[in-house]
């Protein structure tokens, strides 16, 4: 069955500044999609950037970036320009790509003034 | 608006008693799914649906039931099979399984008296 590990709990950073959030995924395919989702307290999941594994180049969107590492599994999220908006928990999750999504624990961004 | 309209937001059961989650689609979504939320364990699936009148289970669904009679609409029961049923629960839909971002509801949160 495939995991999906975030290791970080919580992670605080202040406003301006830059965060990476950690993922690391468990397979055996060769073809995949990731994706991370924030929920904010209102708790509405809201997509934040997809990755296609066949795909070398980092999605990016605005001042969200991922540095996907195939080889390693790896799967992080890059938030640049933090803003006090950007506090929420975020979920990375897994989809094989003929099935369904399977998440991480999450990991909660807290965002200082 | 295209979306997804969960109801009722709160819920409260008794000892013993079935009670129906809404969740009804307006982006003509052929797919759609029901997540479990609680503190610490990220989303787990309980059903989901790649068209109508037929649906697979997820990782937990046991004490839960669902129907698939509209397009629109994938309502869930929980039934007093289900022991714990305290939680939050998200209801979402994608284009299909597989390969594409899911989009969710606000949510329900259930609670026992």
């Amino acid at each position: 069955a495939q995991t999906v590990t975030q290791s970080q709990p919580e992670m605080s950073v202040q406003e301006a500044e830059t965060v990476t959030l950690s993922c690391t995924y468990d397979t055996s395919e060769s073809d995949y999609y990731l994706f991370w989702y924030k929920q904010p307290p209102s708790r509405q999941m809201i997509l934040v950037i997809r990755q296609e594994a066949y795909k070398q180049q980092n999605a990016t969107e605005n001042r969200f970036s991922v540095n996907f590492q195939k080889a390693a599994k790896s799967f992080s999220l890059k938030i640049s320009d933090s803003q006090l908006g950007d506090a929420a928990m975020y979920f990375c999750a897994y989809d094989r790509g003929y099935s369904t999504l399977t998440f991480g624990k999450g990991t909660m961004l807290l965002v200082s003034p | 608006d295209g979306g997804i309209t969960q109801s009722p937001k709160y819920l409260f059961r008794k000892e013993g008693q079935n009670v129906t989650l809404s969740c009804e689609q307006n982006l003509n979504h052929d797919a759609m799914y029901w997540y479990r939320q609680d503190p610490g364990q990220g989303l787990r699936l309980i059903y989901y649906s790649q068209i109508v009148n037929d649906f697979q289970k997820g990782d937990i669904a046991e004490g839960y039931s669902v129907s698939r009679e509209k397009k629109e609409s994938f309502p869930l029961t929980v039934t007093s099979a289900q022991k714990n049923p305290t939680a939050f629960y998200l209801c979402a839909s994608s284009t299909r399984v597989g390969r594409t971002s899911q989009h969710f509801g606000d949510g329900t949160r259930l609670s026992i008296l």
